[in-house]
């Protein structure tokens, strides 16, 4: 595997369900991301994680929980979402986190989201 | 608070046409600037970024831009539309007092006529 991959691809969840959403990095980098895409709206950012401490948390409602294990991996579980929630959830990674630059993300294919 | 404009939510251009995409940005100094491509059902591919230096960007694809100082903009070019590159484009920002924060324009939509 190469890049930063996403599983999985698609998702169909109630509201009352929990499921996770997961992101790896092959790029040794050390800042990962989620980002949300909704139709029609500029991507949002979301978490932001440098060295799996998260160092952004953009007003996410907490139904959205993020976890970073190690600097590979990202996660994003969710539970009691509304059909609002539903949208294209990217993952991305970056060399770094530094006040003062700004480092090339590259992002994951995303995992389509539908909340019934 | 700083900005992103992507003027054009959709285009259409004709395969083998020439093309420029929009991109304004509102900032009060040089910002990072990148251009990504997605195609449905993808995500976000990096097509060209501008740190410093040379105004004028190569790309992979056959892209390019210009950054422009004077009118906040960083337009994305292409002499030679192919119909594969139907997707959508997306101008970010980057601004260095914030981290590696990236802002987002709305994207437009490229389609190509044969």
């Amino acid at each position: 595997e190469t890049g930063v991959t996403q599983t999985p691809r698609h998702l169909v969840m109630g509201m009352t369900n929990k499921k996770s959403l997961k992101c790896e990095q092959h790029l040794g980098h050390n800042a990962m991301y989620w980002y949300k895409q909704s139709a029609k709206k500029p991507l949002e950012l979301m978490f932001v994680y440098s060295l799996e401490e998260r160092v952004e948390n953009n007003s996410v409602p907490s139904r959205f929980s993020p976890e970073c294990p190690n600097s590979s991996h990202l996660f994003l579980h969710l539970h009691t979402l509304q059909p609002e929630d539903s949208a294209l959830y990217l993952c991305a990674s970056s060399q770094g986190w530094n006040s003062g630059s700004t480092d090339t993300q590259y992002f994951g294919p995303g995992t389509r989201l539908t909340v019934l | 608070a700083q900005s992103v404009t992507q003027p054009d939510i959709h285009i259409t251009v004709s395969e083998g046409a020439s093309l420029e995409l929009r991109c304004n940005y509102s900032y009060g100094a040089t910002p990072y600037l990148f251009w990504y491509v997605q195609s449905p059902g993808q995500g976000l591919q990096l097509l060209l970024k501008y740190f410093s230096g040379d105004t004028l960007v190569q790309g992979i694809k056959g892209f390019e831009a210009e950054f422009k100082r004077s009118q906040s903009s960083f337009n994305l070019r292409k002499p030679s539309v192919h119909w594969s590159d139907a997707a959508e484009y997306f101008c970010a920002v980057g601004f260095p007092r914030y981290g590696n924060k990236l802002v987002f324009g709305a994207g437009t939509i490229l389609r190509v006529k044969s």
